[in-house]
C-alpha cells in the first residue's frame, strides 16, 4: 500500500540556518503530495502541494518538488527563523479521493536564536 | 471566520469508560473526516462524511468507536468501552469540496485523549 516516510527528528537549527527535512513516498497510483505544518497549539495548516511530477510547491519561503524518479518530495527553506517552529507532516492523496491523506510520522523542528 | 473547533481540546479516562469528542467545521463545509495520530505513528485516516452520509469508514479500527453527524453539522466521535491504545490525538478537519477539486482541507487542534 501506499506510504509517506520522513527523516526521524526532532531537528535543531540556529536562526538563519538552511533547512531541509527528507520525505519519500510509495504510491500504487499517481498522487499529489503535501506538506502540513501544525504550530504549537494550532491545528495542521497546509504549507505546500504538488500535484504532478516536477511540479515546485511553495509558501512562506519554503519549497519542495516532487520528484517522481527519486519518489520525494524534501522540504527546504533557505533561512529558517524561530517561527518556523513547529512539526512538518508530509502526506498523499489521490484528486479522485480527496479525504484519505497518508501522513508519515511528523518532523519536529525547533529554531533557536 | 470560525475555523474547524474540536471539543474537549483534553480528555483523561480510565480504560473501559465512554469518551465523546465533538467536531464542528467551517460553516457551509459539507465534507467533514476525523483523523487519528496515536503516539509515535502516523496520522490515520478514520472516515470521511459528506453531509450526514459517512463517504467511507474504512479506517475506523473496531466497533467500539461511532462517529456521527447528525443534520450535516456537527460531529462526534464516540469511543465505548476505552483501550489503553486508543490514546492520542484524534483530528477532525473540513472541506468546502473534495481535495481534487482543488479545494483545502483545514483541521482543527485535535483532542487530545489519554486513556488510563
Amino acid at each position: 500500500g501506499d506510504s509517506v516516510t520522513q527523516m526521524e527528528g526532532p531537528v535543531t537549527l540556529s536562526e538563519e540556518a538552511f533547512l531541509t527535512i527528507n520525505c519519500t513516498y510509495t504510491a500504487t497510483g499517481y498522487p499529489s503530495l503535501f506538506w502540513y505544518v501544525q504550530y504549537p497549539g494550532e491545528g495542521l495548516q497546509l504549507l505546500l502541494k504538488a500535484t504532478k511530477a516536477d511540479d515546485k510547491g511553495s509558501n512562506k519561503g519554503f519549497e519542495a518538488t516532487y520528484r517522481k524518479e527519486t519518489t520525494s518530495f524534501h522540504l527546504e527553506k533557505g533561512s529558517v527563523q524561530v517561527s518556523d517552529s513547529a512539526v512538518y507532516f508530509c502526506a498523499l492523496g489521490y484528486s479522485n479521493s480527496g479525504y484519505a491523506l497518508n501522513f508519515g510520522k511528523g518532523t519536529s523542528l525547533l529554531v533557536t536564536p | 471566520e470560525a475555523g474547524v473547533t474540536q471539543f474537549p481540546s483534553h480528555s483523561v479516562i480510565e480504560k473501559g469508560q465512554t469518551v465523546t469528542l465533538r467536531c464542528d467545521p467551517i460553516s457551509g463545509h459539507d465534507n467533514l473526516y476525523w483523523y487519528r495520530r496515536v503516539m509515535g505513528k502516523e496520522i490515520k485516516f478514520l472516515l470521511h462524511f459528506v453531509k450526514e452520509s459517512k463517504q467511507d469508514e474504512s479506517g475506523m479500527p473496531n466497533n467500539r468507536f461511532l462517529a456521527e453527524r447528525t443534520g450535516g453539522t456537527y460531529s462526534t466521535l464516540k469511543v465505548q468501552p476505552a483501550e489503553l491504545e486508543d490514546s492520542g490525538v484524534y483530528f477532525c478537519a473540513s472541506s468546502q469540496g473534495a481535495l481534487g477539486s482543488g479545494n483545502t482541507i483545514y483541521f482543527g487542534e485535535g483532542s487530545w485523549l489519554t486513556v488510563v
